[in-house]
């Protein structure tokens, strides 16, 4: 079936660095690929949806210049968490929507972020 | 906007027993799509099931099947034969017809299935 790799699957940085994360389709192309964080036993929030070639759209509340996300082709959309701080300690999952198919979605394996 | 609630934060089952998780949602759109998402400890997001609002059959998928009711707006999932690998995080999510929509998740049930 469709796979999408998500790298790394876990990340340890200092306070004040940044930290990129990639989301990648490996055998389909994603004009739209979606980022989420998730806290501990909740459930998933979106945070942007990320088009390829285009600026990605926020969700309300998150902040876009700590949260840069770049959808440069048609498989690859990164995720960096600037000036990271431990609040900013999560899971982050990001999801590809087939390009064409409309309702279909594969998400990655998530990365596990923790700033220290 | 739309909105996705599981009123069960948590279930349990006895193996090879049946059990049905609650999923309500509300939206104004007549075309949209219906997802149930299963998450084990490995956090792995998988595709359990997915229903097409206009189509009135039930999905199913081996022993997974939906009870999808459009007036009520309900979409619950049950699982026949509970096995122990069933065990995890169940997500309900809803998409609406636009290409460009996303899932709304609702806020998850965990399921443990006992032996």
């Amino acid at each position: 079936g469709a796979v999408v790799s998500q790298h790394p699957s876990r990340v340890i940085c200092k306070s004040g660095t940044s930290v990129k994360i990639e989301c990648r389709s490996l055998d389909f192309q994603a004009t739209t690929m979606f980022w989420y964080r998730q806290f501990p036993k909740q459930s998933l929030m979106l945070m942007a949806t990320s088009n390829e070639g285009s600026k990605a759209t926020y969700e309300q509340g998150v902040e876009k210049d700590k949260f840069l996300i770049n959808h440069a082709s048609l498989t690859l959309s990164t995720l960096t968490v600037t000036s990271a701080h431990p609040e900013d300690s999560s899971f982050y999952i990001c999801s590809a929507r087939v390009a064409g198919s409309g309702n279909t979605i594969y998400f990655g394996e998530g990365s596990w972020l923790t700033v220290v | 906007a739309q909105t996705v609630t599981q009123s069960q934060p948590e279930m349990s089952v006895q193996e090879a027993e049946t059990v049905t998780l609650s999923c309500t949602y509300d939206t104004s759109e007549s075309n949209y799509y219906l997802f149930w998402y299963k998450q084990p400890p490995s956090r792995q997001m998988i595709l359990v099931i997915r229903q097409e609002a206009y189509k009135q059959q039930n999905a199913t998928e081996n022993r997974f099947s939906v009870n999808f009711q459009k007036a009520a707006k309900s979409f619950s999932l049950k699982i026949s034969d509970s096995q122990l690998g069933d065990t995890a995080m169940y997500f309900c999510a809803f998409m609406g017809g636009n290409a460009g929509n996303m899932l709304t998740f609702g806020g998850g049930t965990r399921l443990m299935v006992k032996p």
